[in-house]
């Protein structure tokens, strides 16, 4: 069974400071896709940034990257240069090969302050 | 482009009552996902459909909770009769295809209180 282990409940930062938020994953599938989303107080889920599991190439979207350790089963997301507008939950997904559900992690609450 | 619309935005039924939520989706996705997101919690699935047909379905507590996706565009979720472990956050999600990296994108959802 998939699963996702987001071990950070809150994070804080200030603003225009780096910051990494954490995803561990299970599967044992070959063939995967992780998933990170942002979900602001009012609600929407907002898609950031895609990996493959045989993607060899750490994916890069504007100021969000994904460090992705295959070996650690990892798929940290790195926000650069934070701005308040980054304040959210943001929440690590994964789907396997096929129709298979995507499976969200309990989500990290980010603060970014002044 | 439009995205997923939904609605109502919120509802609030005493226990026992029946609710509908309603869903478009992007144009032209085949692909389109109910989840249920408890307070606290990430979304869970509760149903996908690849156009008219249920892909899975197997979390939907069938009891209460049916689905529908005429026509492969426009879905609605049922709920009869609510219970108060129902209160939750329905979102709705589409994508072009089912396929493993296709990003899936979500409407506003819609926020339940069971009273």
């Amino acid at each position: 069974a998939q699963k996702i282990t987001q071990t950070q409940p809150g994070m804080f930062v200030q603003e225009k400071e780096a910051v990494t938020l954490d995803c561990t994953y299970d599967t044992s599938d070959q063939s995967y896709g992780l998933f990170w989303y942002k979900q602001p107080s009012s609600g929407e889920m907002i898609f950031l940034i895609y990996q493959g599991s045989y993607d060899e190439q750490n994916a890069t979207e504007g100021r969000y990257s994904l460090n992705f350790q295959k070996a650690r089963k990892s798929a940290n997301l790195v926000i650069s240069a934070s701005q308040l507008g980054d304040s959210a939950m943001y929440f690590c997904a994964m789907r396997q090969t096929g129709f298979q559900k995507l499976v969200f992690g309990t989500g990290t609450r980010l603060l970014v302050s002044p | 482009e439009a995205g997923v619309a939904q609605s109502p935005r919120y509802k609030i039924i005493e226990k026992r009552q029946s609710v509908a939520f309603w869903c478009n989706p992007i144009s032209g996705h085949a692909t389109l996902y109910w989840y249920q997101q408890i307070l606290g919690q990430g979304p869970k699935l509760l149903i996908q459909f690849q156009n008219n047909g249920v892909v899975d379905d197997s979390q939907l507590p069938k009891d209460r909770f049916s689905a529908e996706r005429l026509k492969g565009v426009d879905s609605t979720l049922k709920i009869q009769p609510a219970k108060l472990e129902d209160s939750a956050v329905y979102l709705c999600a589409s994508s072009l295809s089912g396929g493993q990296n296709q990003p899936q994108h979500f409407g506003d959802g819609t926020r339940l209180s069971i009273l």
